[in-house]
């Protein structure tokens, strides 16, 4: 079974700081992977998705690849208190669906 | 404007009711998914589709049932055999390529009363 897994939290980091989250998947098979932010009782929105191994940065945020050890990780600079939220790790496998891990809480301190 | 259109947004169901949850969008995608998320949890597969007239079981299929005749629309009914409905369901969409991400719908919150 298709299996994707991340700290649950809460990671506490204060303002300002970096905020580093990771993901482990655990089927050589995927294809693409992406981080999602779902505020409490609101659904999922698109942060980063990443296709090849290495590093790709979008403003505030770092996603990694490394398919060789089956780990993707999410970096945020300069972390605000808005970034407070659930960070949602996906990996989509072709031609059948997305599969998502549990979540890593996230807040962040004023 | 495109996407993804879940009603109701609040819905309440008495014990042995079949309830039906609507997911319906307009970005011409040929994949549709149903997720659904406990308090603290992340998504659960519920089924998908990757074309019209064609679904498939995901990890949690028992208890529910879906539909998909035509290429905009995905409803999920949760029949009585599921025992815990209550939940927060999440229907989404993707063009069926490996490059693409997942659109979501605004949710439907279902509790049993």
């Amino acid at each position: 079974q298709k299996e994707v897994e991340q700290n649950s939290g809460p990671l506490s980091v204060p303002e300002g700081a970096i905020a580093s989250l990771n993901c482990t998947y655990s089927d050589r098979g995927s294809q693409s992977f992406f981080w999602y932010r779902q505020y409490s009782g609101k659904s999922p929105e698109l942060i980063m998705f990443i296709y090849s191994n290495g590093d790709k940065e979008d403003g505030r945020f770092t996603a990694q690849l490394n398919k060789a050890s089956q780990y993707v990780s999410l970096l945020i600079r300069d972390s605000q208190p808005s970034d407070s939220a659930t960070y949602l790790c996906a990996v989509y496998y072709y031609g059948q669906n997305f599969v998502f891990g549990p979540g890593t809480r996230l807040s962040v301190l004023p | 404007d495109g996407g993804i259109t879940q009603s109701p947004k609040y819905l309440f169901r008495k014990e042995g009711q079949n309830v039906t949850l609507s997911c319906e969008q307009n970005l011409n995608h040929d994949a549709m998914y149903w997720y659904r998320q406990d308090p603290g949890q992340g998504l659960r597969l519920i089924y998908y589709s990757q074309i019209v007239n064609d679904f498939q079981k995901g990890d949690i299929a028992e208890g529910y049932s879906v539909s998909r005749e035509k290429k905009e629309s995905f409803p999920l009914t949760v029949t009585s055999a599921q025992k815990n409905p209550t939940a927060f369901y999440l229907c989404a969409s993707s063009r069926p390529s490996g490059n693409t991400e997942a659109f979501f719908g605004q949710g439907t919150r279902l509790t049993v009363v």
